[in-house]
């Protein structure tokens, strides 16, 4: 079936420092893809998106990136607050715009301030 | 607008006993899903309902019924709990072009 491997599982960085997370996916109509933050026994929320016809987004000190041909996507966080860390998942449509997500297993950001 | 609502937000079980989660939204989404998160395993999908009137199996739906009782609500059901439904359970709704899902505040099982 399809999936969505997402890279490190555990990621620990200093204040100020910048986090990049990345993710890889399977299936070649996947055009739509969603990065989720979620903290400590809270819901996981949608903080950036890209979609397959652009190769970078950015808001603020967070940035998606998007590379279709090798299938794959990374999120980078720039100077990195200790309200950053969280657990990012990155995520995949199936199918297309339409279709059902597939998530990434999660990385545990923290940052010490 | 509250957005996605799930109840309860605990709940214990016996094995073999039945539940019903209940989710609602009030954003007028077309989409409603429900996923279970289990440590390591990130977000799988039991059930998904893509408008009123229809439902689909997802990644785990053994164990699992669901019903989307209008366009508002989609509810879960457990029907003989078992050790190994121990999970959150989210509710999420989707609308626009690519879907795009927002999460309820989630409810944790445990079953005994």
């Amino acid at each position: 079936g399809e999936n969505v491997e997402q890279h490190p599982s555990t990621l620990s960085v200093q204040e100020g420092d910048s986090a990049v997370i990345k993710c890889t996916y399977s299936d070649s109509a996947s055009n739509y893809f969603p990065w989720y933050k979620q903290e400590l026994g809270k819901r996981p929320q949608l903080i950036i998106d890209i979609r397959s016809n652009v190769g970078e987004k950015k808001d603020q000190r967070i940035a998606v990136t998007l590379n279709k041909t090798a299938k794959h996507f990374s999120l980078h966080i720039t100077e990195t607050q200790p309200e950053d860390s969280a657990v990012y998942f990155c995520a995949a449509s199936i199918g297309g715009s339409q279709g059902n997500l597939i998530f990434g297993k999660g990385t545990k950001l923290s940052v010490k301030p | 607008n509250a957005g996605v609502t799930q109840t309860p937000k605990f709940q214990v079980l016996k094995t073999g006993q039945s539940m019903t989660l209940q989710c609602a939204q009030d954003m007028n989404h077309n989409s409603m899903y429900w996923y279970r998160q289990d440590p390591g395993m990130g977000l799988r999908l039991i059930y998904y309902s893509a408008s009123e009137g229809t439902t689909d199996k997802g990644e785990v739906p053994n164990g699992y019924n669901v019903s989307r009782l209008n366009k508002r609500e989609f509810s879960l059901r457990l029907e003989s709990a078992a050790p190994s439904q121990t999970s959150v359970y989210f509710c999420a709704s989707a609308a626009g072009e690519y879907n795009e899902q927002f999460f309820g505040p989630g409810t944790r099982l445990t079953v005994l």
